[in-house]
């Protein structure tokens, strides 16, 4: 059985915050570290797939990092905007077809 | 719009009932993916398709739980006699089919059962 763990559960910071979350998993058998956000009512949406250690990347004010030989990816979020107020799922590939979500981050981001 | 699409959104059935969810992957996507969530937790792998073949099963899809994706579009999912414990979002997604791909993900079914 495979642990992917995500903390914390939930945060709630003021709006221009910067925040960040953590992902571990398993550091063998590692193929791909996937990041989405959801909102509520909507689709997970894709934020980043991470497959080689020391990856970062980058999309608007987030970014992700991963460290495949210590098991760990960390999200960040600069400035938070209300609108990033979502659940934020890490899950891990290991060449299965499956993927292993962790718990989620719930992030609420105050006015 | 080109995303993944589930039918219904919402469903409320009495335990016994039978319960069919659709999924419709987004159109060259030739692999498609069962998930569960519950209250609380992170998804959780059911079962997926290469094509029309059920290639993996998890060992939470019990004997109740079917899924088929005929002519390799869209799929299918079915709970027979559900139970209180069954209540769960149920989501779809689909991927082009290497296992680094992205994988989209619907809305997802809501089911409560009474």
């Amino acid at each position: 059985i495979l642990n992917v763990e995500q903390s914390p559960q939930s945060l709630h910071v003021q709006e221009g915050d910067s925040t960040n979350f953590t992902c571990s998993f398993p550091s063998s058998n590692f193929y791909a570290l996937h990041w989405y956000r959801w909102e509520t009512a909507k689709s997970p949406e894709a934020l980043f797939v991470m497959t080689l250690n020391g990856d970062e990347k980058k999309k608007g004010r987030i970014s992700a990092t991963l460290n495949t030989k210590e098991g760990y990816s960390y999200l960040y979020i600069k400035g938070s905007q209300p609108e990033d107020s979502a659940t934020y799922l890490c899950a891990f590939n290991n060449a299965g077809n499956m993927l292993t979500f962790g718990g989620g981050t719930r992030l609420m981001v105050k006015p | 719009d080109t995303g993944v699409s589930q039918d219904p959104r919402h469903k409320i059935t009495k335990r016994g009932q039978n319960v069919t969810f659709r999924c419709d992957p987004i159109s060259e996507h030739n692999r498609l993916y069962w998930y569960r969530q519950t209250l609380g937790q992170g998804p959780e792998f059911l079962t997926y398709f290469q094509n029309e073949a059920q290639l993996e099963k998890s060992r939470l899809l019990s004997d109740r739980f079917s899924a088929e994706r005929p002519k390799g579009s869209f799929s299918t999912l079915e709970i027979q006699r559900t139970e209180q414990g069954d209540s769960a979002m149920y989501l779809c997604a689909s991927s082009t089919g290497t296992v680094q791909e992205t994988q989209y993900f619907g809305p997802g079914t809501r089911l409560l059962v009474l």
